[in-house]
């Protein structure tokens, strides 16, 4: 199992740039969230799926932020145009349905995203 | 103010030393209690899960949920240098919307050697 796994793992911009993130999860997960992780917010969630459909997305900060899972096995976060205010660590993660409600999720080790 | 409130930390023990991490919580719903722990430029990755109230121990780690007080602890026994790393408490309500956790900030923890 490779776990949930994040490209690139470092990204460095400038203001105004287009930047996209990805995951792919867990092979049999079908729950999938991104978390944006800052020093003064903790961990905030994004947005999650389920079966590649977006369940909620309330916590997607503006309508620079959107993401799309085309496939069980990847999704994308994409932020345009990029701010540094954007800059913090982007998280995905997994988790199972068939466990059970509240199953655990699986983090993937995050895009540490830098703009400037 | 915060859902679940933690301290930041950092927190310093000598290694050994029983360690308690704690959270407080506002929303009498939550039934699911997690702690998660993060090494440095790591994911989170879950360490205990517990269901309501009560104790839960696993190996070194003790979890206790006091739901009267809506609050939560992480004991840590004969702490070790590897166990340096931010814990975050996350709990969640139960229904069928998805794994929806609410995360506290974390607590940075130190174990010197």
């Amino acid at each position: 199992d490779a776990g949930v796994i994040q490209s690139p793992r470092h990204e460095v911009t400038e203001m105004g740039q287009e930047v996209t993130l990805r995951c792919k999860p867990i092979s049999g997960h079908d729950y999938l969230f991104w978390y944006r992780q800052t020093m003064m917010r903790g961990l905030e969630l994004l947005i999650y799926f389920n079966n590649n459909v977006p369940i909620d997305d309330s916590g997607m900060p503006e309508d620079r932020f959107s993401a799309k899972m085309p496939n069980a096995s990847f999704s994308t976060l994409k932020i345009q145009p990029s701010e540094p205010r954007d800059s913090a660590v982007y998280f995905c993660a997994s988790a199972s349905g068939t466990t059970g409600v509240n199953s655990p999720l699986h983090f993937g080790n995050g895009t540490r995203l830098t703009v400037t | 103010q915060k859902e679940v409130e933690q301290d930041p930390g950092p927190l310093s023990v000598p290694e050994g030393a029983i360690v308690s991490l704690n959270c407080t919580y506002s929303n009498s719903a939550f039934q699911y209690f997690m702690w998660y722990r993060q090494y440095s430029r790591k994911g989170p990755e879950l360490l205990m899960y517990t269901y309501s109230s009560g104790n839960k121990e696993d190996g070194r780690f003790t979890a206790q949920v006091d739901k009267s007080s809506k609050y939560i602890s992480l004991f840590i026994r004969d702490s070790q240098p590897s166990d340096s790393a931010t814990y975050l408490c996350a709990m969640s309500i139960p229904d069928n919307a998805g794994n929806m956790l609410t995360f506290g900030g974390g607590t940075r923890l130190m174990v010197k050697p």
